[in-house]
C-alpha cells in the first residue's frame, strides 16, 4: 500500500493564493484519482475536488486541484483565501476498494 | 434528499464489542459502495472499511479480523460490528457513501463516537 502525505498547516492572508500539497508514497500520482476534502470543525468533510480536478457543483472556481508525476504529487490550490476557507484539508486516493488519506493539512486565513 | 445517520456508539471497556449502525435514506444503500471513515479527537481521517454493491467486504490492516462490516438491505441500513476493541480504536465512526471506487465519498453521516476506556 502506498501513504499520501501532506504539510501539517498551511496560513496566508485574505485575498491571497494558497496550494496544499500531496505527496504520494509509491507507484505513480496518476494511477488513481486524488479527492480533496474539506472538513469544518465539528462537520463532517465535504468533496472540493474529485478526479484530480473536477469541481463538485456548488464548489467556487476559486478552488482547483491538479497533479505533477515528476513530484509524484497532487495539489490543491484556493485562491481569492477568504476567512470562511479556514479549515482541515484532506487528500484521498485508492488502492482497489482501499481508501488512502492524507494526513490532513489546516489552513488558517488570518 | 440524502441521509446518513450513524448510531451505536458509547463508552465500552477495551476487549469489548461494539455495533454501530447507519441509517440511509434518500436513496438505495445496496446500489452503492459504503464505507466506514473513523477519526480520532484532533487526528485526520482513516478509512477503516468498505462493503461493495455485490456485498465484497474490504478492511483496513488495523481492524482487519477484529471488524465486520454488513449491510441489512431490507432495512437500508449498513453496520459495523467491532470485536476486540482497543483504545487506539476510540475515534468518531462515519459512515459515507460513494459511487465508485474511483469516485469520492459523495454523502457523510454525522458520526457516532466509540470511547474505548476503563
Amino acid at each position: 500500500n502506498f501513504m499520501l502525505t501532506q504539510p501539517h498547516s498551511v496560513s496566508e492572508s485574505p485575498g491571497k493564493t494558497v496550494t496544499i500539497s500531496c505527496t504520494r508514497s509509491s507507484g505513480s500520482i496518476a494511477s488513481n484519482y486524488v479527492q480533496w476534502y474539506q472538513q469544518r470543525p465539528g462537520s463532517s468533510p465535504t468533496t472540493v475536488i474529485y478526479d484530480d480536478n473536477q469541481r463538485p457543483s456548488g464548489v467556487p472556481d476559486r478552488f482547483s486541484g491538479s497533479i505533477d508525476t515528476s513530484s509524484n504529487s497532487a495539489s490543491l490550490t484556493i485562491s481569492g483565501l477568504k476567512t470562511e476557507d479556514e479549515a482541515d484539508y484532506y487528500c484521498q486516493s485508492y488502492d482497489s476498494f482501499s481508501r488512502v488519506f492524507g494526513g490532513g493539512t489546516k489552513l488558517t486565513v488570518l | 434528499e440524502v441521509q446518513l445517520v450513524e448510531s451505536g456508539g458509547g463508552l465500552v471497556q477495551p476487549g469489548g464489542s461494539l455495533r454501530l449502525s447507519c441509517a440511509a435514506s434518500g436513496f438505495t444503500l445496496s446500489r452503492y459502495d459504503m464505507h466506514w471513515v473513523r477519526q480520532a479527537t484532533g487526528k485526520g481521517l482513516e478509512w477503516v472499511s468498505g462493503i461493495g454493491t455485490a456485498g465484497e467486504s474490504y478492511y483496513s490492516g488495523s481492524v482487519k479480523g477484529r471488524f465486520t462490516i454488513s449491510r441489512e438491505d431490507a432495512k437500508n441500513s449498513l453496520y459495523l460490528q467491532m470485536n476486540s476493541l482497543r483504545a487506539g480504536d476510540t475515534a468518531v465512526y462515519y459512515c459515507a457513501r460513494a459511487s465508485s471506487s474511483s469516485l469520492p465519498f459523495d454523502d457523510w453521516g454525522q458520526g457516532t463516537l466509540v470511547t474505548v476506556s476503563s
